[in-house]
């Protein structure tokens, strides 16, 4: 059982916007402006999407955001496409004992 | 561009140890800026954080990993290394190595993984 709850799955067609959940606690989530989000498409490593809750890095596309509410993040696709289809993982630190969690991951289909 | 590279054995016996290693190119193992860790993925499932480390040799691990875990750095060759003993079959996973800006920060960029199955 992952530490960060997020949803097993969401789906959206091309050009619509979908938000994936993911939910934590006082101890990680909401307390720190630490979250970060990945995304990974079959048999590759993980890639940065997001970070600090909401930056996005050098050569992310701004269709990807961030956002968090007391200890629930989420990210935002805006304008779907057929290669934003992967799995996606949020992450946050969790103070100087715990460290860092991840959550379950959330598959995305695009229909 | 800095780049990160697993290898290591892709099999190991249960109750042994796993050792990985991470090596770094385009940029400085040393510097001061940045945490090298080490997740891993069981196949079909989440990411788990196994540990991170800094050049100087401090350590962080997870809690739940802590007691059989050790990372370490070897500067002169720009690498750093993971050592997970008594391994069982539930620590079969892709194992991969990361930058991260701070103990509190992103993991950025990855190494592409390697694939670790523990079978006798």
């Amino acid at each position: 059982q992952s530490a960060l709850t997020q949803p097993a799955s969401v789906s959206g067609s091309p050009g619509q916007s979908i938000t994936i959940s993911c939910t934590g606690t006082i101890s990680d989530v909401g307390d720190y402006n630490y979250v970060s989000w990945y995304q990974q498409h079959p048999g590759k490593a993980p890639k940065l999407m997001i970070y600090d809750v909401s930056k996005r890095p050098s050569g992310v596309s701004n269709r990807f955001s961030g956002s968090k509410s007391a200890n629930t993040a989420s990210l935002t696709i805006s304008g779907l496409q057929a290669e934003d289809e992967a799995d996606y993982y949020c992450c946050s630190y969790a103070g100087s004992t715990t460290l860092v969690v991840f959550g379950g991951g959330t598959k995305l289909t695009v229909l | 561009q800095l780049q990160l590279q697993e290898s290591g054995p892709g099999l190991v016996k249960p109750s042994e140890t796993l050792s990985l290693t991470c090596a770094v190119s385009g940029g400085s193992i040393s510097s001061s800026t940045y945490y090298w860790g080490w997740i891993r993925q069981p196949p079909g499932k989440g990411l788990e954080w196994i540990g991170s480390m800094y050049y100087s040799g401090s350590t962080y691990y997870n809690p739940t990993l802590k007691s059989r875990v050790t990372i370490s750095v070897d500067t002169s060759k720009n690498q750093f290394s993971l050592k997970l003993s008594s391994v069982t079959a539930a620590d079969t996973a892709v194992y991969y190595c990361a930058r991260s800006s701070t103990m509190r920060g992103h993991f950025d960029p990855w190494g592409q993984g390697t694939l670790v199955t523990v079978s006798s």
